[in-house]
């Protein structure tokens, strides 16, 4: 069956520091790769989405500056979080899709 | 950009109820339409998926969708205390899932004993 699996599942961060997620699909082809949040309080927001051989979209809010993606092969996908803040607390999902988009248990991030 | 609304925020029902959730969206050019649930800690699972107006029914879950008046819904007959959970709706424009959901505020059900 399809598989998608996060790492890490949880993390804890110092402000202004940086920290790097990865998103592994097993017994699939991920050709694309959402990365959502879901802040306190909120809904899942769409970050941005990574197509292979297609350049990744980032949502409005969102900047390749602050949450550069990866997406090398069609089995991965990695995101980090660069210089952290309070408000980028929250649980950081990836969907990954062949014809049908099945999302990891989530990468949950706490800012110090 | 697309708009998704959920009602009600939460809701209370007793055991063996029916529960009716409902989502509304703002791009009439929206294509596939899902339910998930999302269970306190966990991440979300796809409940149900339909593209075409009309009905889908699998098992206690029922989704219907109305792409006219930019509506659908979730109904779950029998419901049980292990229903209780966050309910999202999400839409996407593309016809399969897998490109860009965008999901509803969620409501969040309680199903009592």
């Amino acid at each position: 069956g399809a598989l998608v699996y996060q790492y890490p599942r949880r993390t804890i961060c110092k402000s202004g520091t940086s920290m790097r997620m990865e998103c592994q699909a097993v017994g699939f082809q991920a050709t694309s790769v959402a990365w959502y949040r879901q802040s306190p309080q909120k809904t899942f927001e769409l970050i941005a989405l990574s197509t292979v051989n297609s350049a990744i979209k980032y949502e409005q809010n969102f900047t390749q500056e602050k949450f550069p993606i990866s997406h090398p092969n069609l089995s991965f996908s990695s995101m980090t979080v660069l210089n952290a803040y309070l408000e980028d607390r929250g649980l950081y999902l990836c969907g990954a899709s062949d014809s049908e988009q099945y999302f990891g248990p989530g990468t949950r991030l706490t800012v110090l | 950009q697309q708009k998704v609304q959920q009602s009600p925020e939460s809701l209370i029902v007793p055991e063996g109820a029916m529960t009716s959730l409902n989502c509304t969206f703002s791009d009439s050019a929206s294509q596939y339409f899902a339910w998930y649930r999302q269970h306190s800690g966990k991440a979300p699972k796809a409940l149900m998926s339909i593209f075409s107006n009309g009905e889908k029914e699998e098992g206690r879950f029922t989704i219907h969708l109305n792409k006219a008046s930019l509506h659908f819904s979730l109904h779950i007959r029998d419901s049980q205390p292990s229903d209780s959970a966050l309910y999202l709706c999400a839409v996407s424009i593309e016809w399969y899932a897998g490109a860009k959901l965008t999901f509803g505020g969620g409501t969040r059900l309680t199903v009592r004993p």
